[in-house]
Formats: C-alpha cells, structure tokens, sequence
C-alpha cells in the first residue's frame, strides 16, 4: 500500500537549519510530484512547496521562498525540505504528500513537528 | 498568495445538509477546474474527499458533493452524519503553479 513517511523534525533556535525527509513506498515514486503542506498548532493548513515527478520544477509559497528548498532523490525513493533561517512562525506540523494529475493531493504521511524556539 | 475564504464554521443536526463555501480569485479557484477538498480530524492527517471541483475519489461517500460557479467553490454535505464533524478544507491550483488553501471551516453536528 502506499506510504509516506516523514522524519527529521524536532526542537531547534530561531536561526538555524533543519533538514525534513519523506520515505515513499508502494508507488513509483519517480512518476509523481511531490509537495510539502504544514500545520502550525491549532491552525489550518498551509500549502508549501512542489516539486515535480523529475525534479525538473520546484515552486514554493511566498512565506518560505529564499529560505527553504525542496529537493528529491527518486532512487532512494525519498523527498526533502532544507529548511534555512527558521523563524518561530514555521513552527508546524509538516506533511509529506503526493500530488496527483498536478492539481490535488491524494495520499498524507502522518506529518513530523518542527518547533522553532529559543 | 491569500488564503481562499472559508466560514470558520457550520453546524447542524443529523440528517440536514450543508454548504461549505470557498472563495477565491481568477487567479485560482475561478480560473481552473482543480479545487480540491479535504477533511480532517483532530490529530489526524486531512483526507481527499473531492478533487477537479466535483469528482469523489473511490470510497468517498456520495453525500460529499462539489461546485463551482465563478470565484466560489462549493462542498455539500447531505445527510449530515455524527462522523462528519470535522474540519473542511478546500484547495486551489493557482495561475503561479502553486496552490492555496482555504482557511478552514469546522463542521459540528449537533
């Protein structure tokens, strides 16, 4: 069955970096776009970047634009954010989630939580 | 990008239907047939219940319904069931190739 799996979040200062990755299997990764959706607490969702099936395109929101980037490894069947220069307001939960037909998304991983504090 | 516009929410009893509005611009809600909706629980991960404005994927209940008419989308819950409450969330492909979400709308059956 398909599955994303996302990990690498956790605790770090205003300022620095982190690096999130997704684990994909039961689909053929390489075929599909892939996006990045976060959640801050209590909040709703806000969409946050694309990368297409062949990492040929990426697009990103304007709140993380110049700061974060989505890259992917389709041999490795896996997704990533670099996320730089964190501000406590990216503090969220961040979903891995695969894009279908470039204009929805049908399946979430279970999300990894980034707190950005001092 | 703004946020699409959402109530922040609805509510009513079993059985009776609701409307969720979801407005947009002619940048993205009324310049593409690609408004999704999804629905999530508290602590859980959204699901797709509509996609390309009405389409229900494989296993959505067919008391899930879309629209769309100029800027504004719509998803119609009829037969309001207890299950139902949850947060609703639409989507939209937008004239940048980037997408936007609505703020949210919480359903509750009461």
């Amino acid at each position: 069955q398909v599955q994303v799996v996302e990990s690498g979040g956790g605790v770090v200062q205003p300022g620095r970096s982190l690096r999130l990755s997704c684990a994909a299997s039961g689909f053929t990764f390489r075929n599909y776009g892939m996006h990045w959706v976060r959640q801050a607490p209590g909040k709703g969702l806000e969409w946050v970047a694309i990368i297409w099936y062949d990492g040929s395109n990426k697009y990103y929101a304007e709140s993380v634009k110049g700061r974060f980037t989505i890259s992917r490894d389709n041999s490795k069947n896996s997704l990533f954010l670099q996320m730089n220069s964190l501000r406590p307001e990216d503090t969220a939960v961040y979903y891995c989630v695969r894009d279908v037909a470039n204009n929805h998304f049908d399946y979430w991983g279970q999300g990894s939580l980034v707190t950005v504090s001092s | 990008q703004s946020a699409l516009t959402q109530p922040a929410s609805v509510s009513a009893s079993p059985g009776q239907s609701i409307t969720i509005s979801c407005t947009g611009t002619s940048s993205d809600v009324g310049g593409h047939n690609y408004v999704s909706w999804y629905q999530q629980h508290p602590g859980k991960a959204p699901k797709l219940m509509i996609y390309e404005v009405s389409n229900r994927p494989s296993g959505v209940s067919n008391r899930f319904s879309g629209s769309k008419s100029g800027n504004t989308a719509s998803l119609t819950i009829s037969g309001l069931q207890p299950e139902d409450e949850a947060d609703y969330y639409c989507n939209s492909y937008t004239s940048s190739n980037t997408r936007v979400f609505g703020g949210g709308t919480r359903v509750t059956v009461l």
